[in-house]
């Protein structure tokens, strides 16, 4: 049973440029989940995908787009790079909850893409 | 306020002892839960413990413990019998229940980098 996966490993782009992450999430899972983790710091969440919708979103400018297809997996788009978007993107996947509960909901990361801007 | 706050950059430990990451965490929200997760230098975020604001009981998994203190808000690991292979990056996470409606929305601390001696 593969976990989640991402692609590409690793990115070089240059400023200005467009690009496009992949994920694919754990089996059974139907909720995922992108961070964005800076040199030095914990992940920070940029948006969630269910049921191919954008349900919440973090502290992230509109160049940050996403998409979710039918089969759970999704994408993270990012338009015109900036030189501190260089960082390491995780996807995570979960189950959707209609509600909050106090007890854990596993969710896996997966390995991440590295992505530099120049 | 910082919402996750991990105060040790570093640690060290010797094989074999045990080791305690702090962390603290604020909150309003009486329903959350708090999360430790493992990020050796390959980048994947592994999953170590979990516990929830009504557990009434502190969470063990294997030699993974947490020391949760609900009145002081800490939730602080501690890892007995250190292994070389627990060198790594380890991150405090939580997530609330009013995180605007996402279920799987982890705000992180900034991390404690542990180096086990051998």
């Amino acid at each position: 049973d593969a976990g989640v996966t991402q692609s590409p490993t690793h990115l070089i782009k240059t400023r200005g440029q467009q690009v496009t992450l992949r994920c694919s999430p754990k089996s059974g899972h139907d909720t995922v989940s992108w961070y964005q983790q800076a040199l030095g710091q914990g992940p920070q969440f940029i948006f969630q995908y269910y049921e191919e919708e954008e349900r919440q979103r973090g502290n992230f400018p509109d160049r940050f787009s996403g998409h979710q297809f039918p089969n759970y997996s999704s994408e993270l788009n990012v338009n015109a790079l900036l030189l501190g978007d260089s960082a390491l993107y995780l996807c995570a996947s979960s189950l959707w909850e209609s509600g909050f509960f106090s007890s854990y909901n596993e969710q896996f990361f997966g390995p991440g893409t590295r992505l530099t801007v120049l | 306020a910082q919402k996750i706050t991990q105060t040790q950059p570093g640690m060290f430990v010797q094989e074999k002892e045990a080791v305690t990451l702090d962390c603290t965490y604020d909150t309003s929200d009486p329903s959350y839960g708090l999360f430790w997760y493992k990020q050796p230098s390959s980048g994947e975020m592994i999953f170590l413990i979990y516990q929830g604001s009504y557990d009434q009981q502190n969470a063990t998994e294997g030699r993974y413990s947490l020391n949760f203190q609900k009145a002081r808000k800490s939730a602080n690991l501690v890892i007995s019998a250190s292994q070389l292979g627990d060198s790594a990056m380890y991150f405090c996470a939580m997530r609330e229940a009013n995180s605007g409606g996402s279920n799987y929305k982890l705000t992180f601390g900034k991390g404690t980098l542990l180096t086990v001696n051998p």
